[in-house]
């Protein structure tokens, strides 16, 4: 099986943007689709991206996804950051047996 | 508004059983699939099982002969029997509903959990 890779924290200032990484060890990341949730200390998760670049309904457009089969890698940018985007960050795909696989999480801290 | 409510969280004994529940609303159950998520206390998420509107199931293979998942469509309802529990199973249960009728696509929605605490 693959293992998705995220950097354990990055941080950032108000109103510049970021951009989280989540790598795949083996096999395309292409190969199926990828999501982001959003994890505020104390709280449920969310979904801010899934199928790799689609948005659910009330995730303002400051998130967007993409994948780059150049270096197998997912990517979540936030643009305009906020206080309120303070959380940890999940990437997560599939195998070929639909079996959902998580990364490790990246704690986003706005400085 | 689509909500799912998880409920039947409770402290166990190694090796003993319990089954959560998930009621959804706010959506045509059947058309959409459904997944188990799991946070043990200061780790990060594991996907445990997922369940399509037909009943075709999947299982982390961590949980794979001891988990059964399954649905009610007609109650709205989604279940995780769990047997054998271990203290590794100790953690916060997630439901949550996919976006389409496949499992494949992530989750687009989340319940807020139900804790499952395995200890004698």
């Amino acid at each position: 099986n693959f293992m998705l890779t995220q950097p354990h924290s990055v941080s950032e200032s108000p109103g510049k943007p970021v951009t989280i990484s989540c790598t795949r060890s083996s096999g395309s990341i292409a190969s199926n689709y990828v999501q982001w949730y959003q994890q505020r200390p104390g709280s449920a998760p969310t979904t801010v991206v899934y199928e790799d670049n689609q948005r659910p309904s009330g995730v303002p457009d400051r998130f967007s996804g993409s994948i780059d089969t150049t270096s197998n890698s997912a990517s979540l940018t936030i643009s305009g950051l906020k206080t309120e985007d303070e959380a940890d960050y999940y990437c997560q795909s599939y195998d070929s047996n639909n079996h959902g696989v998580f990364g490790g999480g990246t704690k986003l801290t706005v400085l | 508004e689509v909500q799912l409510l998880e409920s039947g969280g409770d402290l166990v004994q190694p090796g003993g059983s319990l089954r959560l529940s998930c009621a959804a609303s706010g959506f045509t159950f059947n058309d959409y699939s459904m997944t188990w998520v799991r946070q043990a206390p200061g780790k990060g998420l594991e996907w445990v099982s997922a369940i399509i509107g037909s009943g075709t199931t999947f299982y982390a293979d961590s949980v794979k002969g001891r988990f059964t998942i399954s649905r009610d469509n007609s109650k709205t309802t989604l279940y995780l029997q769990m047997n054998g529990l271990r203290a590794e199973d100790t953690a916060v249960y997630y439901c949550a509903k996919a976006p389409v009728w496949a499992t494949h696509h992530g989750v687009d929605v989340w319940g807020q959990g139900t804790t499952v605490i395995v200890s004698s």
